[in-house]
């Protein structure tokens, strides 16, 4: 079965750092993208970074640019997300997602991890 | 960045009914369109991805379609558990983006 848990977050004085793990299991790790997507409460969903499955290749959405830092350990099947200059509205639970390439050569997000919230506050 | 509007934001209807959302691309995303569930306190569960194809143990109630930037998910007969919050998403782009959600609420 396949698995995500995301771990890492907690609270956080503004200006802070945090770093989140995602482990996954039931998958070849290795052999797969990953995302990490993030959800203000309350709010929709909003992706903000992607990995290739080599750790190459990396995008961040212009919201945290600059500021967060994804990368992988293909040989501990870890995800991570180094978060740092964290502001109020970085709060939110944080998602890890495989990305699948389908049969018909479109990608998706098929598996999530249940999240790891941060809040960002004095 | 490519805009996804989905409309309604919310809607009421009953067990049993037709439902469809819809989901407009600010550009042409192909079929690169994906459909997520999502119930309060839990991780989105993807439905429908490639516009049309339905996930692996998704009921068969659940169907989308649409290419280009016009896109739909329909649930023929909507039942108790279907009461929840859907998304659309892009993956035409690297950088993903995801309607901004539609809430389906028990009439």
């Amino acid at each position: 079965e396949v698995q995500l848990a995301e771990s890492g977050g907690g609270l956080v004085q503004p200006g802070g750092s945090l770093r989140l793990s995602c482990v996954g299991s039931g998958f070849t790790f290795r052999s797969y993208d990953m995302n990490w997507v993030r959800q203000a409460p309350g709010k929709g969903l909003e992706w903000i970074s992607y990995i290739t499955s080599s750790g190459n290749t990396m995008y961040y959405a212009d919201s945290v640019k600059g500021r967060f830092t994804i990368s992988r350990d293909n040989d501990k099947d870890a995800l991570y997300l180094q978060m740092n200059d964290l502001r109020a509205e970085d709060t939110a639970l944080y998602y890890c997602a495989r990305v699948f390439l389908t049969t018909s050569a479109v990608l998706t997000d098929d598996y999530w991890g249940q999240g790891t919230l941060v809040t960002v506050s004095p | 960045d490519i805009q996804m509007t989905q409309s309604p934001s919310s809607l009421s209807a009953s067990v049993g009914d037709r439902v469809t959302i819809t989901c407009r691309a600010s550009q042409s995303i192909s079929n690169y369109l994906s459909w997520y569930q999502q119930k309060p306190g839990t991780a989105p569960k993807l439905l429908i991805y490639a516009a049309s194809s339905l996930q692996s143990g998704v009921p068969s109630r659940f169907s989308g379609s649409g290419s280009g930037t016009d896109f739909t998910l329909t649930i023929s007969s909507l039942q108790p558990e279907d009461f929840a919050t859907y998304y659309c998403q892009q993956s035409y782009s690297v950088f993903r983006t995801f309607g901004q959600g539609t809430k389906v609420e028990v009439k």
